[in-house]
């Protein structure tokens, strides 16, 4: 069974440019997580959806941020306009369930704006 | 307002000795804890978790052990190995929360020979 993926793994914008992340959870996990790493700090929630739908976006930075799971399938996080701030490593992570049940954290996209 | 603190960034320990990571956390509402495992440029694997209603969880090499009064947990891992060298993040939820995990700075843990 494949695990959580990302795309990409690495990407490298300019201040003020679009960068659209992705993240395709493990088959049948209706969970999907949005977590951010800034330098080497606390992996931070940014937001969770069941299946298609925001259960908690509490963690979104700000608005220059938009989540979506159209279909309840695969995610996307757009960064749109990209800030200095906003560079770091975002993780997304899938569930079978939510509450105690174990996230599974994809590799990260490393985000640097320049 | 970081509510789960890992106040050692770095903890040095020789093979086959036992390595202790400590967490502390300010959220009384907190009931389910976890160790998540990273390697450089992979994602945090789940290692254990301790629901609140316990004091010990042990997994092999690995037991936490939670002291809910002093809002503290830590991670004993005996013996030590190289493949151990990673960074440790300690999380905590709330079972109202829906999974939203929050996690700690880290502890980077190096296993030397």
């Amino acid at each position: 069974e494949a695990g959580v993926t990302q795309f990409p793994s690495h990407s490298v914008i300019e201040k003020g440019q679009t960068v659209t992340l992705r993240c395709d959870p493990i088959s049948g996990h209706d969970n999907l997580y949005w977590y951010r790493r800034v330098m080497g700090k606390e992996i931070k929630f940014l937001l969770h959806f069941v299946k298609e739908s925001k259960q908690d976006e509490s963690g979104m930075p700000n608005n220059r941020f938009l989540a979506e799971r159209t279909g309840g399938t695969y995610s996307t996080l757009k960064v749109q306009p990209a800030e200095l701030e906003d560079s770091g490593v975002y993780f997304c992570a899938s569930s079978q369930a939510s509450g105690q049940n174990t996230q599974y954290f994809g590799p990260g996209t490393r985000l640097t704006v320049l | 307002d970081q509510q789960v603190k890992q106040n050692s960034p770095s903890l040095s320990v020789q093979e086959g000795r036992i390595s202790i990571l400590n967490c502390d956390y300010t959220n009384s509402m907190f009931d389910y804890f976890l160790w998540y495992k990273k390697y450089p440029a992979e994602g945090p694997t789940f290692l254990i978790s301790i629901s609140s209603i316990k004091d010990k969880n042990e997994d092999g090499r690995f037991t936490v052990f939670l002291n809910k009064s002093a809002k503290h947990l830590s991670l004993h891992i005996v013996p030590s190995q190289p493949g151990d060298s990673a960074v440790y993040f300690c999380a905590a939820t709330r079972d109202d929360s829906w999974g939203k995990l929050q996690f700690g700075a880290g502890t980077q843990v190096v296993v030397t020979p």
